[in-house]
């Protein structure tokens, strides 16, 4: 059982659509973070939220961090062929920060020319 | 700007073989991190090493034993290979005094046990 749950598990849409992923789970988080992977490559993070109802944008994606600190999810307006990639929430359980770092099982998005 | 290096990049083993999955960063990071990644399941954290001296178990440990050589290596160890070992691995670390900082990933390291 993940402690981070991620949905859609795959997600394929057209050019210029808008999309959703979620990223939930039952437990507080310190902080938040999502990180994008590319095939045969590591996971680089694109955006961390550390505050309750937060809100961060990076160009076309909008981030946002659930009141509780229990949930996130990020959504992306007018997708293009270059957002294509696995999308991966992760977080550090608790309130403090132990060190501990733990992934969802991760968002694979295919967005179609 | 080599950040964090994992050796090897490919491996092949016999079932019941031992290998030692190697890391190295050269960012002064304190916390260092081993997952595996197998389709359809994210990342999944095997060990972690909060600061130089300690080592945690993380979510899917078996099989596997960790060591914190110095504040620049941790290696992952496989004692007896097994078929539901062959996964890609990857290697991280970060400054994880303050919340939320960002973890940086090695190239990963793709185990094939046979």
């Amino acid at each position: 059982t993940q402690l981070l749950e991620q949905s859609p598990q795959f997600l394929s849409i057209q050019e210029g659509e808008n999309l959703t992923v979620y990223c939930n789970s039952s437990s507080v988080f310190s902080s938040l973070q999502w990180y994008r992977q590319e095939p045969g490559e590591g996971p680089v993070l694109l955006v961390t939220v550390v505050t309750g109802g937060e809100v961060k944008k990076l160009k076309r994606l909008t981030f946002q961090f659930g009141d509780a600190r229990k949930d996130s999810s990020l959504h992306i307006t007018a997708a293009q062929p270059g957002d294509t990639g696995l999308y991966l929430c992760a977080a550090t359980p608790g309130s403090g920060n132990t060190g501990k770092l733990i992934f969802g099982q991760g968002t694979t998005l295919q967005v179609k020319p | 700007n080599a950040g964090v290096t994992q050796t090897p990049k490919f491996q092949v083993l016999k079932t019941g073989q031992s290998m030692t999955l190697q890391c190295a960063q050269d960012m002064n990071h304190n916390s260092m991190y081993w997952y595996r990644q197998d389709p359809g399941m994210g990342l999944r954290l095997i060990y972690y090493s909060a600061s130089e001296g300690t080592t945690d178990k993380g979510e899917v440990p078996n099989g596997y034993n960790v060591s914190r050589l110095n504040k620049r290596e941790f290696s992952l160890r496989l004692e007896s290979a097994a078929p539901s070992q062959t996964s890609v691995y990857f290697c991280a670390s970060r400054f994880a005094r303050e919340r939320g900082t960002e973890a940086f990933f090695g190239q990963g390291t793709r185990l094939t046990v046979v």
